[in-house]
């Protein structure tokens, strides 16, 4: 299967705990974006790469939280010190491009409750 | 910053009824993307529209982007349970050098046997 994979499924951790997602895009794809979703709202964005540069960030992205993608290849999200607020699905997505407006592919998400 | 507003909020149908889902942007779109969403999991590309008075229609999904590209509608004819879902509309970022795309709350269809 070559479609965007995220690991792990469900995160439960207590509050003041560091957590690492990970996401592994479609190979070819040079971008790769990172979402926050919270119930009955859509998608809020975090950040994005292209390749392995970091070209945006989300004011919503505080210092706790830091994303990498060192080779240009997966990606991981991390966030420290969780806090009950940080409960949310966390969504990933690639794609192809050297412009915005491509087609995303997402993955099927990480669901993180802080407890 | 460009907002997306979805109407209606929620949606439920009979089987085999029609309906519409509106999104509608606070500035220009510039490319607008109809995403599907079952719950609890990742996003479904549907379709995405450019170009002012464009249509797209895929299977019985049929979605437009009015002129003046600031709503988009989206349609399903005689929809089915497998129609459920919630159903997003998202935005390229609004001239050059912005990357954040957007996305509107979304609208949640269920479908009734």
């Amino acid at each position: 299967d070559t479609g965007v994979s995220q690991d792990p499924r469900h995160k439960i951790t207590k509050r003041g705990q560091n957590v690492t997602f990970r996401c592994d895009p479609i190979s070819e794809h040079n971008r790769l974006y990172w979402y926050r979703q919270t119930l009955g709202q859509g998608p809020e964005f975090l950040t994005y790469f292209q390749n392995e540069a970091q070209l945006e960030k989300s004011r919503l992205l505080s210092d706790r939280f830091s994303a990498e993608r060192p080779k240009g290849s997966f990606s991981t999200l991390e966030i420290q010190r969780t806090e009950q607020g940080d409960s949310a699905m966390y969504l990933c997505a690639s794609s192809f491009g050297q412009h915005s407006y491509n087609e995303q592919f997402f993955g099927p998400g990480t669901r993180l409750t802080v407890l | 910053s460009q907002e997306l507003e979805q109407s209606p909020q929620s949606l439920i149908v009979q089987e085999g009824k029609n309906l519409t889902i509106n999104c509608t942007s606070s500035k220009t779109l510039y490319g607008l993307y109809w995403y599907k969403q079952k719950y609890g999991e990742g996003l479904i590309f549907l379709m995405m529209l450019q170009k002012g008075g464009e249509e797209k229609s895929h299977e019985k999904i049929t979605a437009k982007l009015d002129e003046k590209k600031q709503q988009s509608s989206l349609h399903i004819t005689a929809s089915q349970p497998s129609h459920a879902g919630i159903y997003l509309c998202g935005a390229d970022p609004v001239g050059p050098g912005g990357q954040n795309f957007v996305f509107g709350p979304g609208t949640r269809l269920s479908v009734l046997p």
